[in-house]
This record gives structure tokens, C-alpha cells and sequence, in this order.
């Protein structure tokens, strides 16, 4: 069935670039999303691309994705303390239009 | 702004009582979604609703009962709770148009003791 994984924990040094990865199984996967949650919220999309495109770029946070290997990428540039949360990475297929599966979630913290 | 808003941020329940959790949203989203969300395991899909009086099995669907007459309205519905459903509970809301992602209330931490 589809999967979506994705490590659990991340610590970056503030100012340093973060890298999130996720991997997919489901290849006919359309769109793919990554979500934020902070402390205490619920889920916030934070950015998604088509599953045509290699790469979206939106202020700091640039996604890629290798379609040949499932694999997305997030990445946010200097990062912030603001930026501590929790990221999940979210796919949606041709063959599930309503359904979204969800990765686990990768926690990432922040250090001075 | 879409609004998907969660009638209580943290409940308390005792093993055996019935539960319901409410969820509202505001942008006359057909598709509305209750998850579960344990550490380690991410978003489970309980149940979702793509109409009213629509439902359809998540993943984990047992223990939980849905209930949604009207659009803007999807309970979830615990008939006789379990410590095993201590979690935090998370509703959604989307338009029918498979391009559309999902919108998420800010949760439900229920603790059944």
C-alpha cells in the first residue's frame, strides 16, 4: 500500500540550512505537500508541488523532488528558532483523490 | 481564511463514557476528515466524510463512529472510550477538487484515565 517515511527527529544550528527528507512509495503520487505544526496547533500547509515539477522555491523554503527515486526534500534556508516544529511531508494519488497519507512527522529543533 | 475549528482544545474522560468531538468549518468544504495523531506514527485516518450524511472507513476506523448532517459539521464519535484512544485528535476540511489540500483545525488532546 502507499507509505510515506520520513526521520523523526532533525537539530540544526540556527542561521544553517535545514534539510527534511521523506520517501514515498506510491507512484502514481500527483501532489506532495509538506505541513508544519508548532506546538500545540494543528497541521499548516506550508508548501506542496505537482508531481510534474522538480523543484519549487517559495522565500526560504525550496522543495525538490526526484520522482525516479520518490524522494522530496524540504529545505529552509537561515533557519529561525520560530522554525521549530514538527514537519510532516504528505502525499496525495490519482488512485485516492479525497485521501491524503501522511509521514511521520520529522521534529526539528533548533540550537544556538 | 479558511476556518476549521474544534469545540475543545483538552478533555479529560473516564474508560466507558461516550465522547463526541465536534468540528466546524466555515468555507462550504464538501470533504471533511477526523485523524489520530500518536508520536512516532504520524496522522491516521479515522474516518472521512466527501457529503452529508457520507462516510467512509479510514485506517483505523474501530472504536469511532461518525456523524455528519450537515456540511459544515463532522463529529466523531467515541460509543464507549478506551485508554487506547488517548491521543490528540485532529480535524480537516478540503474541497472536492483533488487539487485542493486539506485544512486543519488546531486539535483535541482527549485523555481517557
Amino acid at each position: 500500500g502507499e507509505d510515506v517515511e520520513q526521520s523523526l527527529f532533525l537539530s540544526v544550528r540556527e542561521g544553517d540550512s535545514s534539510v527534511i527528507n521523506c520517501t514515498y512509495t506510491d507512484s502514481s503520487s500527483t501532489y506532495l505537500y509538506w505541513y508544519k505544526q508548532e506546538p500545540g496547533a494543528g497541521l499548516q500547509l506550508l508548501t506542496y508541488i505537482f508531481s510534474n515539477m522538480d523543484m519549487k522555491q517559495d522565500q526560504r523554503l525550496t522543495v525538490l523532488l526526484n520522482k525516479k527515486d520518490k524522494h522530496l526534500s524540504l529545505r529552509i534556508a537561515d533557519t529561525q528558532t520560530g522554525d521549530s516544529a514538527i514537519y510532516f511531508c504528505a502525499e496525495r494519488s490519482d488512485s485516492s483523490a479525497s485521501k491524503i497519507i501522511f509521514g511521520s512527522g520529522t521534529r526539528l529543533s533548533i540550537r544556538p | 481564511d479558511v476556518k476549521v475549528t474544534q469545540s475543545s482544545r483538552y478533555l479529560v474522560k473516564r474508560t466507558g463514557e461516550k465522547v463526541f468531538l465536534e468540528c466546524v468549518q466555515d468555507m462550504d468544504h464538501e470533504n471533511m476528515f477526523w485523524y489520530r495523531q500518536d508520536p512516532g506514527l504520524g496522522l491516521r485516518l479515522i474516518y472521512f466524510s466527501y457529503d452529508v450524511k457520507m462516510k467512509e472507513k479510514g485506517d483505523i476506523p474501530e472504536g469511532y463512529s461518525v456523524s455528519r448532517e450537515k456540511k459544515e459539521r463532522f463529529s466523531l464519535i467515541l460509543e464507549s472510550a478506551s485508554t487506547n484512544q488517548t491521543s490528540m485528535y485532529l480535524c480537516a476540511s478540503s474541497l472536492m477538487d483533488r487539487r485542493e489540500t486539506q485544512y486543519f483545525g488546531p486539535g483535541t488532546r482527549l485523555l481517557v484515565l
